[in-house]
């Protein structure tokens, strides 16, 4: 069925290190919506995309959605330990308007 | 903080037990979204009202309900539990009925027994 898969699942890096995260979809989507989870928290909204071919920064964090707005990515420049969490992409899927989200990356941050 | 509460924090049961789970969005948000998110299924859509109304269905089980009153708080009613049900469940709020950002509450974590 048609899903958002999210790659990698889980990354270590050292602090300093950058950090990339990637989602794809099976359809075109009409927006890409970003989240963060800290551990024992609840999903935080980022960002939403809607353009083919967008780019957002927020500080260290960069955004893009895809030519075809079936891919989206999340780097994090010179991580630190304030990153760590999931990291969710969620995007509406099959006509539906409800974001489906992926399964999430979480990033371990080793200072 | 985002603005959405739920009560309770945390919820153990036994199997078979039936539960509610309550939900209040942010002021002024009229849609409430329901999700489960659990270690094997990620974050699961379960249900979603608008200003009262069901508004969209995902993987919401026929033991699960759910309803959104007058106030725009919302209550989630998970009936016959099973070991499986157990889990984290959060509540989202957003403005609108689809489309933006939806704000997610503290969750509920359920445990059944």
């Amino acid at each position: 069925g048609q899903q958002v898969m999210q790659i990698p699942q889980y990354q270590h890096v050292q602090e300093g290190e950058d950090f990339t995260t990637y989602c794809n979809s099976s359809t075109t989507l009409s927006n890409i919506q970003w989240y963060k989870q800290r551990p024992g928290g609840h999903p935080v909204f980022l960002i939403q995309l809607v353009k083919s071919g967008e780019v957002k920064k927020q500080k260290r964090l960069t955004f893009q959605f895809g030519e075809a707005k079936k891919n989206s990515s999340l780097h994090i420049t010179a991580t630190q330990t304030t990153d760590v969490g999931t990291y969710f992409c969620a995007g509406p899927l099959g006509g539906s308007y409800i974001p489906t989200f992926g399964r999430g990356t979480s990033l371990i941050v080793h200072p | 903080d985002s603005g959405v509460t739920q009560t309770p924090k945390h919820l153990i049961t036994a199997t078979g037990q039936r539960v509610t789970l309550r939900c209040s969005p942010r002021s002024g948000d009229l849609s409430v979204y329901w999700y489960q998110q659990s270690l094997d299924q990620g974050l699961q859509f379960l249900i979603q009202y608008y200003n009262g109304e069901e508004r969209a269905k995902g993987n919401i089980l026929e033991r699960f309900s759910a309803q959104q009153f007058p106030d725009l708080h919302s209550e989630l009613n998970l009936s016959s539990l099973e070991l499986g049900d157990s889990a984290l469940y959060f509540c989202a709020s957003s403005k609108e009925g689809g489309h933006g950002e939806q704000y997610f509450g503290p969750g509920t974590r359920l445990t059944v027994t």
